[in-house]
C-alpha cells in the first residue's frame, strides 16, 4: 500500500492569509484525493487529481498534482474560519482502495 | 445533494458481543467500502465490495468481520465478537465508476466503543 507523508502536521494561520499543505508519496499515484475532516466527524470530499500536472480549484481551494504524480499540494487562498479542520490526502493504489496520510490540522485565527 | 448515511452514529457494546453497522450508499453507486479510524490514528481501509462480493480486503479484515448488502440499499459491516481494540470510528464510502479511480464519498461515521 501507499505511504503518504503530509506536511506540515499542523499549522495556524491568520484569517485572510494563504496556506499550503503538501502530500508526498514514494510511489506513482493513480489517483490523489483531498478530504477535509472535522474532529470526530466524517470525511468531506474536496477534490480528486489523476493526471500529471493537473490542477483543480473549488472556491478558494486549489489542488495540484506534479508531473511525476508523486506529490500534491493543497492551497487555500485568503483563509476563513470555515477552512479550519483536518485535511487528509488519500492515494488510490490502483485497486480502488485509499491509503491516507496522517492529516494536517489547520487552525484559522480571527 | 445525495449523501452516504450511516446508523447508528454511536454504538457502545461489551467485549465479545456482535455489532452490525449500517450504511446506505448513494443510490447509483456501484462500489462500497468500509474504513476505520482509531482515535488519533490514520484512516485505514478495511474492505471494498462490488457486485455482491468482496473485491479487496486488508489484513485488519479478519474472520471476525463480514460485509453484506442484504437489499438494494443497505450495506452492513458485522463484527462477530468485538474486542477492545475494535473501538474506532467506522466510515462507509461509495463510488460510482468501476475500472477507474473515482470519487469516494464518505458517510459521517459510526463511533464504536467496546467496553
Amino acid at each position: 500500500s501507499q505511504e503518504l507523508e503530509q506536511s506540515p502536521q499542523s499549522l495556524i494561520v491568520q484569517e485572510g492569509k494563504n496556506l499550503t499543505i503538501n502530500c508526498t508519496s514514494s510511489k506513482t499515484l493513480y489517483g490523489l484525493y483531498w478530504y477535509k475532516q472535522k474532529y470526530g466527524e466524517g470525511l468531506i470530499f474536496l477534490m480528486m487529481l489523476q493526471k500529471g500536472g493537473e490542477e483543480k480549484s473549488h472556491e478558494k481551494i486549489t489542488a495540484k498534482l506534479d508531473e511525476k504524480k508523486q506529490q500534491s499540494s493543497l492551497h487555500i487562498t485568503a483563509s476563513q474560519p470555515s477552512h479550519a479542520g483536518i485535511y487528509l490526502c488519500g492515494a488510490d493504489d490502483g485497486d480502488y482502495k485509499l491509503s491516507f496520510g496522517a492529516g494536517t490540522t489547520v487552525t484559522v485565527r480571527a | 445533494e445525495p449523501e452516504v448515511t450511516q446508523t447508528p452514529s454511536h454504538q457502545v457494546t461489551q467485549m465479545g458481543q456482535e455489532v452490525i453497522l449500517r450504511c446506505v450508499p448513494i443510490s447509483n453507486h456501484l462500489y462500497f467500502y468500509w474504513y476505520r479510524q482509531i482515535l488519533g490514528q490514520k484512516v485505514e481501509f478495511l474492505v471494498s465490495f462490488y457486485n455482491n462480493e468482496i473485491s479487496e480486503k486488508s489484513e485488519i479484515f479478519d474472520d471476525q468481520f463480514s460485509v453484506e448488502r442484504p437489499d438494494g440499499s443497505n450495506f452492513t459491516l458485522k463484527i462477530r465478537s468485538t474486542k477492545l481494540e475494535d473501538s474506532a470510528m467506522y466510515f462507509c464510502a461509495s463510488s460510482e465508476e468501476t475500472g477507474v479511480p473515482d470519487e469516494q464519498y464518505f458517510g459521517p461515521g459510526t463511533r464504536l466503543t467496546v467496553t
